[in-house]
C-alpha cells in the first residue's frame, strides 16, 4: 500500500514553528517523500520532497528519519497564511506518475 | 507565466449531458494528469499522459475518456455525466517523462468544480 499516515488534524499559533509528522513504514529503498498543500478553494502546492537526508528550500524544511520509515515537514514561523491541508506522499520511484493522496492533515494557525 | 489553466471553472450538467473539461500548461512539461477530490478521500489519479501521444488509467478512470490534444493541453470528457461524478476536477503537469518522473514535483491548476444534478 503506497498510502502514508498522518494526524487529522494540528493548530498552532502564529509565528511558532509547527512540526507535522507523517509514518510510511512500508517505504522502500527508492521511495521519495513528496509534501503537499491545498490551501481552501484551490489546487494542491508543491512544498519540498526528499529522498534520504533532510532537505531545506525556502517554504520548510523535512527531517526523513534514518530508518525513512518516518518523516517531519517542519514550518519555522507559522503565519494565517500557511493555514491548509498537507499531504505527506510516497512518491513510487516504479509506480510511474501516480502520486497516491491520502486525506492529510488540516493545518489549523491561530493568532 | 500561467502556469496549468482550467477551464471552466465551474459547471451544472444534468443526467446524462456530456462535456469536455479543458487543461493547458504553459511549462513545457512532458507529463499531465487528470484528478478528481471528493469530501474526505483526498484527490484519486483518472487518467495520466506521460508524454504526448500516450495516455493511461490512473484510479478511477471509468466513466471518463482523455485526450492529450498536443503538449500543452490534455482534457477529460464525461460521455455521459452521472451524480456520482460530482467533484472538484484538479489538471496537474511535471516535468519530467513517465518513470523518471518520481522526484519532479506536480503543478496543479486550480480547478473546476462540476455538480451533476
Amino acid at each position: 500500500d503506497a498510502k502514508t499516515t498522518q494526524p487529522n488534524s494540528m493548530e498552532s499559533n502564529e509565528e511558532e514553528p509547527v512540526h507535522l509528522p507523517c509514518n510510511h513504514s512500508t517505504i522502500s529503498g527508492t521511495d521519495y517523500i513528496h509534501w503537499y498543500r491545498q490551501l481552501p478553494s484551490q489546487g494542491p502546492e508543491y512544498v519540498i520532497h526528499g529522498l534520504t537526508s533532510n532537505v531545506n528550500n525556502r517554504m520548510a524544511s523535512l527531517a526523513i528519519a534514518e530508518d525513512r520509515k518516518s518523516s517531519t515537514l517542519i514550518l519555522h514561523r507559522a503565519t494565517l497564511r500557511d493555514a491548509a491541508v498537507y499531504y505527506c506522499i510516497r512518491r513510487l520511484t516504479g509506480g510511474g506518475n501516480k502520486l497516491t493522496f491520502g486525506t492529510g492533515t488540516q493545518l489549523k494557525v491561530e493568532l | 507565466n500561467a502556469g496549468v489553466t482550467q477551464t471552466p471553472k465551474f459547471q451544472v450538467l444534468k443526467t446524462g449531458q456530456s462535456m469536455t473539461l479543458q487543461c493547458a500548461q504553459d511549462m513545457n512539461h512532458n507529463s499531465m494528469y487528470w484528478y478528481r477530490q471528493d469530501p474526505g478521500m483526498g484527490l484519486r489519479l483518472i487518467y495520466y499522459s506521460a508524454s504526448e501521444g500516450t495516455t493511461d488509467k490512473g484510479e478511477v478512470p471509468n466513466g471518463y475518456n482523455v485526450s492529450r490534444l498536443n503538449k500543452r493541453e490534455f482534457s477529460l470528457r464525461l460521455e455521459s455525466a452521472a451524480p456520482s461524478q460530482t467533484s472538484v476536477y484538479f489538471c496537474a503537469s511535471s516535468e519530467r517523462r513517465g518513470e523518471h518522473s518520481y522526484n519532479s514535483p506536480l503543478h496543479f491548476g486550480n480547478g473546476t468544480r462540476l455538480t451533476v444534478t
